[in-house]
């Protein structure tokens, strides 16, 4: 099963507006990446944020984690049509037989 | 700097071929993974290797088998390919800093198998 949900499946907004995308997990975690994928491409890591972390920033991204909820927002602001792709989150769960589970994805597209 | 390669790019066999996809890293690295990723499913693992020598069963690792035949090379073969193994195949390499791994991913082979 996965361990990583991320919401909403699908995002449609407009250039220069904000995209935020959430990820919701089940079990207690070290950290959490986020990673992009651009059609038909292989996933590129964006981010990563540490289980005593609550905020971190790398550029127009900006992740949260909330441990007690089990959940993780990415913000992309001042989106650009460039960031059109699929946005997975990946968690690396302090228990279990492998390294990270991938989450279903959601899917960003931003109109020029 | 190729960083990850995976041949080959595209495949199609009928059900009970065999095949092996290869992956190759060049950044020396020491774990590799291969995952699939099917339509609304997300990335599941397959199998991973943790070091030269080491490989371990993932997520969904039935009708497969895995070679970590040197540091660079991790090689994932369908003895007897069927249609449900129809999928876009993933290779990673992980790189460790402490605790954490920032996985480095190949483009992909898409498998169509009839």
């Amino acid at each position: 099963s996965q361990q990583g949900e991320e919401d909403p499946q699908a995002l449609s907004i407009q250039e220069g507006e904000n995209a935020t995308m959430n990820c919701s997990y089940k079990t207690s975690i070290n950290n959490l990446q986020w990673y992009r994928q651009n059609s038909g491409r292989g996933l590129v890591h964006l981010i990563l944020i540490r289980s005593n972390e609550r905020e971190k920033h790398s550029g127009r991204l900006r992740v949260t984690l909330d441990t007690s909820k089990k959940s993780s927002s990415l913000l992309i602001t001042a989106s650009r049509a460039a960031d059109t792709a699929s946005y997975f989150c990946a968690t690396d769960a302090t228990s279990g037989t492998y390294k990270y589970i991938f989450g279903t994805g959601t899917r960003l597209k931003v109109l020029a | 700097n190729a960083g990850v390669t995976q041949t080959p790019k595209f495949q199609v066999l009928k059900t009970g071929q065999s095949m092996t996809l290869q992956c190759a890293q060049d950044m020396n690295h020491n774990s590799m993974y291969w995952y699939r990723q099917d339509p609304g499913m997300g990335l599941r693992l397959i199998y991973y290797s943790a070091s030269e020598g080491t490989t371990d069963k993932g997520e969904v690792p039935n009708g497969y088998n895995v070679s970590r035949l040197n540091k660079r090379e991790f090689s994932l073969r369908l003895e007897s390919a069927a249609p449900s193994q129809t999928s876009v195949y993933f290779c990673a390499a992980g790189r460790q800093r402490g605790s954490q791994e920032t996985q480095y991913f190949g483009p992909g082979t898409r498998l169509l198998v009839l």
